[in-house]
C-alpha cells in the first residue's frame, strides 16, 4: 500500500508570495491533517479535513487555508508569505480522524521564505 | 487544558545502555496514545498506538507501556541507528490530537 505523498518536497519563495502544497493520503483514508514543524515550536496543528469538510482547526492566522477534494487529496495554501512561515509542513492521513486512529505522516514539504 | 509533556528533552546513551523515555499527559477522555520516531528533515514514522492503561506493545528493541497518567518508551540495548527524536501524542474526547515536544535521543557507538 502506498504511503502518504506530499508535493513538492522543497520550495523557495519570497515574502509576500503565496504557495500551495499538496498531499495525497493513503488509499481509503478520509482524514487529512496538516502540521507546521519548526525547531523552536515543534509540531503545531494547522487543520484537519474529513470527507471534504474542515473538522478541526489550530491557532493559525487566516493566511493559512486548506481544502480537501472528493478523492481525499488535500491542498494547503499560505498567502502573503512571511519569513516566519519557513518550516517543514507535514500532512498525515488516518481512517477516521486524527484523535481516533493512528495517523501516518508524509515526508513533508520544506518551505523556505526569503 | 489537555497537554503532553515529554522528558527528558534530550538523552545521550552509550550503545547497549538501556533507558526509558517518559510521556506524561493530561487529557479529557483518552482516545489513544501514539508514539512516533522522527529522523531529521523527515516525517514522523509511526511506532505504537496504546488505548488503555496496562497495555504494552513491543517492536524490536522498543517497548511502550501505558498507565492512566503516563507512557514509557523503553529502549533495550540501543544501537546508533536508534538515534532520532521520539514524539508522543494523545487523542482526546473531541477527536483532537496533542503532541509533545519530543525527546532527542542520541546513541553513541
Amino acid at each position: 500500500k502506498a504511503g502518504v505523498t506530499q508535493t513538492p518536497r522543497y520550495l523557495i519563495k519570497t515574502r509576500g508570495q503565496q504557495v500551495t502544497l499538496s498531499c495525497s493520503p493513503i488509499s481509503g483514508h478520509r482524514s487529512v491533517s496538516w502540521y507546521q514543524q519548526t525547531p523552536g515550536q515543534g509540531l503545531q496543528f494547522l487543520f484537519e479535513y474529513f470527507s471534504e469538510t474542515q473538522r478541526n482547526k489550530g491557532n493559525f492566522p487566516g493566511r493559512f487555508s486548506g481544502r480537501q477534494f472528493s478523492n481525499s487529496r488535500s491542498e494547503m495554501n499560505v498567502s502573503t508569505l512571511e519569513l516566519g512561515d519557513s518550516a517543514l509542513y507535514l500532512c498525515a492521513s488516518s481512517l477516521r480522524g486524527q484523535g481516533k486512529d493512528t495517523q501516518y505522516f508524509g515526508p513533508g514539504t520544506r518551505l523556505t521564505v526569503l | 487544558e489537555d497537554q503532553v509533556t515529554q522528558s527528558p528533552e534530550a538523552l545521550r546513551l552509550q550503545e547497549g545502555e538501556s533507558s526509558s523515555l517518559n510521556c506524561s499527559y493530561t487529557v479529557s477522555g483518552l482516545r489513544g496514545l501514539f508514539w512516533y520516531r522522527q529522523d531529521p528533515g523527515k516525517g514522523p514514522e509511526f511506532l505504537f498506538t496504546l488505548y488503555s492503561a496496562g497495555e504494552e506493545k513491543e517492536k524490536e528493541r522498543l517497548k511502550a507501556t501505558l498507565t492512566k497518567k503516563e507512557s514509557f518508551l523503553h529502549i533495550t540495548a540501543p544501537k546508533p541507528e536508534d538515534s532520532a527524536t521520539y514524539l508522543c501524542a494523545v487523542g482526546n474526547r473531541d477527536d483532537k490530537i496533542i503532541f509533545g515536544k519530543g525527546t532527542r535521543l542520541h546513541i553513541l557507538p
